[in-house]
């Protein structure tokens, strides 16, 4: 496999359920992002990672938890959501965190809180 | 609070016109980028923009950053059915490298 890849892709869970979302790069890169897109809205930056160590916490609510065992893998770990959280869950990699740099997109995963 | 305001939210427009795409902002970007997205799919880069004044063109697609580095067009000639999708640009931020991203224009290419 090649790129950036997120499971699942589409994810319906309970406000009481705790689920992961899993993203995965290919692309040898050491930073890694986790996006928040609500129609109409612009992307939300959540968490970075750069070389496994975050750097970024957004003032992220924390019932999202996220989890980078090394720089191909990145989780967000998901406990007692609310309705308002659904929304296209983006994870994105670049080389590094720096200037000018490309950030690779995986498909998303379409999280529906019910 | 920094923002990125992209205009228009959405066009519908027939195969063969032309269109502009805008993005502005009261910050000033150390560079910007312009990301397709196509349903179903993450965004995909076309192009970053560095210079105050610089033009870009891919294909039908021309790209320009203003002079003061604040604003940004996309120029589309010619659209055709595959142009359709979100259209989102990302100024970057000198201070710490982050992206600030516009709400994005929804752009639909009828045949």
């Amino acid at each position: 496999e090649t790129g950036v890849t997120q499971t699942p892709r589409h994810l319906v869970m309970g406000m009481t359920n705790k689920k992961s979302l899993k993203c995965e790069q290919h692309l040898g890169h050491n930073a890694m992002y986790w996006y928040k897109q609500s129609a109409k809205k612009p992307l939300e930056l959540m968490f970075v990672y750069n070389f496994k160590e975050q750097t970024e916490n957004n003032s992220v609510p924390s019932r999202f938890s996220p989890e980078c065992p090394n720089s191909s893998h990145l989780f967000l770990h998901l406990h007692t959501l609310q309705p308002e959280d659904s929304a296209l869950y983006l994870c994105a990699s670049s080389p590094y965190k720096g200037m000018n740099t490309e950030a690779f997109f995986g498909q998303g995963t379409r999280l529906t809180v019910v | 609070t920094q923002l990125l305001e992209q205009s228009p939210q959405f066009l519908s427009i027939q195969e063969g016109e032309n269109l502009t795409v805008y993005c502005n902002s009261s910050s000033v970007f150390s560079s910007l980028q312009w990301y397709r997205q196509e349903p179903g799919e993450g965004p995909v880069l076309l192009v970053t923009v560095v210079t105050g004044g610089e033009v870009k063109k891919l294909k039908r697609l021309t790209f320009q950053f203003g002079d003061a580095r604040k604003d940004s067009s996309l120029h589309i000639t010619a659209a055709q059915p595959g142009d359709t999708g979100l259209y989102l640009c990302a100024g970057e931020m000198d201070s710490n490298y982050q992206l600030i991203w516009g709400a994005g224009t929804k752009l639909i290419i009828k045949p």
